[in-house]
């Protein structure tokens, strides 16, 4: 079954432990993205990464780091997370730039 | 300030009624997507415009890209109890030069039908 598979599914953690959230692919696209959700500010675009080792910024990429070593998988990392980051996390995938999206079913997180 | 912004973010209705979501922005977009989400879900793209004017159907859904290609609409007739959700527009900037991967999403509008 083509999807996009992210883990955990829910994290608590504590201010200044580093985290990553994993985001994993199985339909070969070439576009993945990191978006967080917060009530009233609609989804916003963390990082994207357009290919295997090209990554860049979106629209609020502060306090986290991405990686694409692999077409498959696109983690999301926390060196430092803050109360601020606490938030659900949705991982997206696309053939293309332009193409349909496909996201996965979300993290929530929260850092106490 | 948002780059998309929507409208109304919240709509309660009863089943049967005609409802129109709108999406604006200053800037022109080279296409615009309309996803809709369900709690504890992500998001499922309805519908891609990219072409100025643009109208497509999907059954009682109605999109519209406006022709100068910086607004779109949504418009559902005859609302069901199961087109309850969020509704998120969505786009990419026309001018996007360094900004070209980037898909900027509106605030979502939260649509309540009720029975």
């Amino acid at each position: 079954e083509a999807q996009v598979t992210q883990n955990p599914r829910y994290l608590i953690t504590v201010t200044g432990k580093k985290l990553t959230v994993t985001c994993s692919q199985n339909m070969n696209h070439e576009y993945m993205s990191w978006y967080r959700q917060d009530p009233g500010l609609g989804l916003r675009q963390i990082y994207y990464s357009m290919n295997v080792e090209a990554t860049d910024k979106g629209d609020v990429p502060e306090g986290y780091k991405v990686s694409r070593k692999e077409k498959r998988n696109f983690p999301l990392i926390l060196e430092s997370p803050s109360p601020n980051q606490t938030s659900l996390y949705f991982c997206a995938s696309s053939l293309f730039v332009n193409t349909e999206a496909f996201f996965g079913q979300g993290t929530r997180l929260t850092v106490v | 300030t948002q780059l998309l912004e929507q409208s109304p973010q919240f709509l309660s209705i009863q089943e049967g009624e005609n409802l129109t979501v709108y999406c604006n922005s200053s800037s022109v977009f080279s296409s615009l997507q309309w996803y809709r989400q369900e709690p504890g879900e992500g998001p499922v793209l309805l519908v891609t415009v990219v072409t100025g004017g643009e109208v497509k159907k999907l059954k009682r859904l109605t999109f519209q890209f406006g022709d100068a290609r910086k607004d779109s609409s949504l418009h559902i007739t005859a609302a069901q109890p199961g087109d309850t959700g969020l509704y998120l527009c969505a786009g990419r900037l026309s001018s996007g030069g360094t900004s070209y991967g980037k898909l900027t999403f509106g605030q979502g509008t939260i649509l309540t039908v009720h029975p």
